[in-house]
């Protein structure tokens, strides 16, 4: 069954530097997201993507996150200069569709900054 | 806002017992109702979901309603195995259908 993979499974960074979290979404899905869990709290939502653009993002995704889709397999999101409330727990997730359709999660990437 | 609220955990029980975890939403309009589980180690997986109102998802034994009334999704299961023991999260997809809202979380733990 095709799902969705995360690389890597833990990240540590020191406080500034620059992460780049991967994610392949399954292969024919067309809409894909990040969310992140701090540890202890709620999942939440930052930023959808759709046709090589941003269809939506949070106020979580400020100026420090970006996306890209580069190679029309990868999803990335890099962190541009990491704060230590920037560590948690990154899921990418992706769909063929919206609302009524199921959102395919990736297992993670735990982003720890020092 | 938009938000979901989850009965907290954890939740230990022995297995067979019955199962409810509670979820109440507060949302615009009349979202889909979703039900993720994560086991260790593991991404989110849909557990069940419901589209529209009084509508019942069933997925594994589990159950859950949407009640547009009490704006609720509470999760079900007769009988409980050790296997079911992970992390329940109840959610929705906001107005515009972009993105899911989560709640907290609830953990599970069945024990033999």
């Amino acid at each position: 069954e095709p799902e969705v993979t995360q690389t890597p499974s833990h990240q540590v960074t020191q406080m500034g530097q620059e992460v780049i979290l991967r994610c392949v979404p399954i292969s024919n899905h067309l809409y894909f997201y990040w969310y992140r869990q701090i540890l202890g709290q709620k999942v939440e939502f930052l930023v959808s993507f759709y046709n090589n653009e941003i269809s939506e993002k949070s106020e979580i995704f400020d100026d420090q996150f970006s996306v890209e889709r580069p190679d029309g397999s990868n999803f990335t999101l890099k962190i541009r200069s990491t704060k230590l409330e920037d560590s948690a727990m990154y899921f990418c997730a992706s769909t063929r569709g919206q609302a009524n359709y199921e959102q395919y999660f990736g297992p993670g990437t735990r982003l720890t900054v020092t | 806002g938009d938000s979901v609220t989850q009965m907290e955990g954890p939740v230990t029980l022995s297995e067979e017992a019955f199962l409810t975890i509670n979820c109440t939403y507060t949302a615009t309009g009349y979202p889909s109702l979703f039900w993720y589980v994560q086991y260790p180690g593991e991404g989110l997986q849909l557990l069940l979901k419901a589209t529209k109102a009084d509508d019942k998802g069933s997925n594994k034994g589990f159950e859950a309603t949407y009640r547009k009334e009490t704006t609720s999704f509470h999760l079900e299961k007769g009988s409980v195995q050790v296997s079911d023991s992970a992390v329940y999260f109840c959610a929705f997809t906001n107005q515009a259908g972009t993105a899911l809202i989560f709640g907290k979380g609830t953990t599970l733990s069945v024990s033999s």
